[in-house]
């Protein structure tokens, strides 16, 4: 059946780094992909979504690429700040409803 | 815009105890869901709803039933709680169907623990 494998965490980082957080899939057709973020004792929201290959999704300085070819989409800032500390979570849309199908998520600690 | 709604916050049963975890969205969705977060594994869905009247089962549905009286509410029904539904529950809505093609929304979620 269709599925998310990404990073595990936790993952540490000092504020102002490089983030980049794996996530991969697998599917029958052609799912939308998105990643949702968790902020502390929050529901998750919606952080960017990508519906076909080759389109980048983008929102807050986070970016992610839906590469068909490695069935990928991970997730990447140029430059993290304290407030991005979340959990993050990588899903598709699979099945005849298009249900979400989400990774473990992986909690992202930024360091001042 | 309350968006969408779970009460309670917070909820402690003992084994064999049944309860109903509410779900309430003002946003007029057709289609929304329950899924539990536990750690390590992220959220599974357990039953989703595509419009009033319609339910159907998640990857893991059993010990929890659901109904779709009217297009705002979608309460979850634990029958007999036990301490593997020791989760934190997460109720999501989303216009014109599935995920896959709007955003979904999500409630705060309600830490449930069955002792």
């Amino acid at each position: 059946g269709d599925s998310v494998t990404q990073m595990e965490g936790p993952v540490t980082l000092s504020e102002e780094a490089f983030l980049t957080i794996n996530c991969t899939y697998t599917a029958t057709g052609y799912p939308s992909l998105f990643w949702y973020v968790q902020y502390p004792g929050e529901g998750l929201q919606l952080l960017l979504k990508a519906t076909k290959a080759d389109d980048k999704g983008s929102n807050k300085g986070f970016e992610a690429t839906y590469r068909k070819e490695t069935t990928s989409f991970h997730l990447e800032k140029g430059s993290v700040q304290v407030s991005d500390s979340a959990v993050y979570f990588c899903a598709l849309s699979g099945g005849s409803q298009g249900n979400l199908i989400f990774g473990k998520g992986t909690k992202l600690s930024v360091k001042p | 815009n309350a968006g969408v709604t779970q009460t309670p916050k917070f909820q402690v049963l003992k084994t064999g105890q049944s309860m109903t975890l509410q779900c309430a969205q003002d946003m007029n969705h057709e289609y929304m869901s329950w899924y539990r977060q536990d750690p390590g594994m992220g959220l599974r869905l357990i039953h989703y709803s595509v419009g009033a009247g319609i339910t159907d089962q998640g990857e893991v549905p059993n010990g929890y039933n659901v109904s779709r009286s009217t297009t705002e509410d979608f309460p979850l029904r634990l029958l007999s709680a036990a301490p593997s539904q020791t989760s934190v529950y997460f109720c999501a809505s989303s216009y014109s169907g599935a995920p896959a093609r709007t955003e979904a929304f999500f409630g705060q979620g309600t830490r449930l623990t069955v002792v």
